[in-house]
């Protein structure tokens, strides 16, 4: 089974700073989709970024980018000039056309002012 | 406003009372899903529906039931709730379930079961 790996419970950067949040993921499949959703307090699911596998080109939105590596199945998203309202649990998560959907455990983001 | 919409946003119930989340979309998706989010667990899928009439397990689908008889509305059924079940509740929406589609999330139920 596909698994999703965050292996950094929390993290905490200084605003204005750059934060770069970890993920890797486990599959056999070769198409699939690979997103961050950010949930603040309020607990709402926000999709960050999205990227696709079959795509070299790093997405980005913004503030948010991230750092594909397909052969090395890592994900991670950096975001720079942090904010204080960048402080949240970041999900990293998977998708593939099987309806396979994985989320990791999820990393807590704290923004020091 | 294209959203999704959970009720209740909270719920404390007793163990074996029958109870109802509801979910509806408002953007004609075709796909529809029950996630639980549990602390150092992430999101783990309960159910999901690719269409009306059509619902399959996800990964923790026990003690729990869905039904898709209408295409906007995708409710999960605790028939009789335990203790273990206390999570908080997520459905989302896509207008397919292929990995291209974004999944639209709703704000969230916390139950807790007693």
């Amino acid at each position: 089974a596909q698994t999703v790996t965050q292996s950094q419970p929390e993290m905490s950067v200084q605003e204005a700073e750059t934060v770069t949040l970890s993920c890797t993921y486990d599959t056999s499949e070769s198409d699939y989709y690979l997103f961050w959703y950010k949930q603040p307090p309020s607990r709402q699911m926000i999709l960050v970024i999205r990227q696709e596998a079959y795509k070299q080109q790093n997405a980005t939105e913004n503030r948010f980018s991230v750092n594909f590596q397909k052969a090395a199945k890592s994900f991670s998203l950096k975001i720079s000039d942090s904010q204080l309202g960048d402080a949240a649990m970041y999900f990293c998560a998977y998708r593939s056309d099987n309806n396979d959907m994985r989320f990791g455990a999820g990393t807590r983001l704290t923004v020091k002012p | 406003e294209a959203q999704v919409t959970q009720n209740p946003r909270y719920l404390i119930t007793v163990t074996g009372k029958k109870l109802t989340v509801t979910c509806s979309q408002n953007m004609n998706h075709e796909y529809m899903s029950w996630y639980r989010q549990d602390p150092g667990l992430g999101l783990r899928q309960i159910y999901y529906s690719m269409n009306v009439e059509v619902t399959d397990k996800g990964d923790v689908p026990e003690g729990y039931k869905v039904s898709r008889k209408e295409k906007r509305n995708f409710p999960l059924i605790l028939e009789s709730p335990s203790p273990n079940q206390t999570s908080l509740y997520f459905c989302a929406s896509s207008f397919r379930g292929f990995s291209t589609d974004t999944q639209y999330f709703g704000p969230g139920t916390r139950l807790t079961v007693l």
